[in-house]
């Protein structure tokens, strides 16, 4: 167990909806960073956020959103989703922003789009 | 950019054997991390063993060590007297030492252990 927590573990919906993906980072990290894993594309980098500001931005498409909250955790928003959004979405803590500190996963959110 | 390539897709191994996996990367950047994370059917992504580039010493985690070549840019991942429990995904991952830079990841190697 890496401290890291997701919410929820799976999600099934329908094209057109809006999702938002919940995380809280391990106790006292301050950095959080979502990452998408699917089929074609493998893991990528989608955004970071370090003590509530955004610090860094990967493919993340435009309908797709985050913030990171005064307790830490952090929200992914899906809107106007795709079939092509499907994917296993993992967020990871660590401890600063600096590039010396382990990222720790959660256990992933599993988003089906139907 | 950087990348990260896996170019063994799937690899098996008897128990108790030695297996190895390859990664190689391509970068500008002098000073930078390697990692090697563990992706097993529960889906958990788990740290498996680090490596600094600046350290020319291979970093090891009891069964786990890597041989990490600077110049041809290569960081393989060794297993020694596999387990069961060690079939799974492995990623092989760069970051960059300066700025807010998230991890690069290979396509993965999936690994069989056979019994």
């Amino acid at each position: 167990d890496s401290g890291v927590t997701q919410t929820p573990k799976h999600l099934i919906t329908a094209t057109g909806q809006r999702v938002t993906l919940r995380c809280s980072p391990r106790s006292g990290d301050l950095s959080v960073y979502w990452y998408q894993q699917s089929l074609d594309q493998g893991l990528q980098f989608l955004i970071h956020y370090y003590n509530g500001e955004e610090r860094a931005k990967g493919n993340i498409l435009e309908r797709f959103s985050a913030q990171q909250f005064p307790d830490l955790h952090s929200e992914l928003n899906l809107s106007s989703l795709e079939l092509g959004d499907s994917a296993l979405y993992f967020c990871a803590s660590s401890e600063t922003s600096a590039s010396t500190d382990t990222q720790y996963f959660g256990p992933g959110t599993r988003l089906t789009v139907l | 950019a950087q990348t990260v390539t896996q170019s063994q897709p799937e690899m098996s191994v008897q128990e108790a054997e030695t297996v190895t996996l390859s990664c190689t990367y391509d970068t500008s950047e002098s000073d930078y991390y390697l990692f090697w994370y563990k992706q097993p059917p529960s889906r958990q992504m788990i740290l498996v063993i680090r490596q600094e580039a600046y350290k020319q010493q291979n970093a090891t985690e009891n069964r786990f060590s890597v041989n990490f070549q600077k110049a041809a840019k290569s960081f393989s991942l060794k297993i020694s007297d596999s387990q069961l429990g060690d079939a799974a995904m492995y990623f092989c991952a760069y970051r960059r030492h300066s700025g807010n830079t998230p991890l690069v990841f290979g396509k993965g190697t999936r690994l069989s252990v056979i019994a």
